[in-house]
């Protein structure tokens, strides 16, 4: 079955600290895998994707097929990083094209 | 807002009740997505709908149904309603299906 695991349910760091957010997936086939953030009071809205290996507000994801793993980093925490944020695989076609989320992880920075 | 528009933000119901939640994609976007935000269970795929056409299916119970209209609207039908079924109902479009998936502020279903 598909699944998604995203271990911690808040993370709290400090405000220039190192962020990682975990991300396992058990997935068929080669998934395509987003990550999404929720900021307070705003819509769910896509942060990145391993496809394009963009850098987005200077987060970074790598896709770790050994692991099946997908960590969502950032070298310097700052305030405005503070949001619900999902990993989210979908599969590689043939399927269905919705997204399977995490449950989530509630970052908080704090000043 | 040429954004994703959903209707009504709140509702709350009775069990036993039926509701429908109505979205608007992006203009120009074909595919149409819902998702289900619960406490227990997160967020959930339910069903997708391309130009019309029923796409894929999620875990979308058989009480619920939905479908995309010609000018690209949906509607999700939720009938039979439980006390579970309290829950966020996201909506999001895509251009489409492989692309970015774009959401909607949400409906808040309440049922008592």
């Amino acid at each position: 079955a598909q699944r998604v695991t995203q271990p911690e349910k808040l993370l709290s760091v400090f405000k220039g600290a190192p962020v990682e957010l975990k991300c396992n997936y058990s997935y068929s086939g080669s998934p395509e895998l987003f990550w999404y953030v929720q900021y307070s009071r705003q819509r769910l809205q896509l942060l990145l994707r391993h496809i394009s290996r963009e850098s987005i507000k200077g987060f970074t994801a790598d896709l770790n097929k050994g692991e099946t793993s997908f960590h969502l980093k950032k070298p310097f925490a700052q305030e405005e990083d503070s949001a619900m944020y999902y990993c989210a695989p979908r599969g590689s076609g043939g399927g269905a094209d919705g997204l399977t989320f995490g449950k989530g992880t509630h970052l908080i920075i704090q000043p | 807002d040429s954004g994703v528009t959903q209707t009504p933000k709140h509702l709350i119901t009775a069990t036993g009740q039926r509701v429908t939640l109505r979205c608007s994609p992006r203009s120009g976007d074909l595919s149409v997505y819902w998702y289900q935000q619960s406490l227990d269970q997160g967020l959930q795929f339910l069903i997708q709908y391309y130009n019309g056409e029923e796409r894929a299916k999620g875990n979308i119970l058989e009480r619920f149904s939905a479908q995309q209209f010609p000018d690209l609207h949906s509607e999700l039908n939720l009938s039979s309603l439980e006390l579970g079924d309290s829950a966020l109902y996201f909506c999001a479009s895509s251009p489409d299906s492989r692309l970015e998936q774009f959401f909607g502020p949400g409906t808040r279903l309440t049922v008592l």
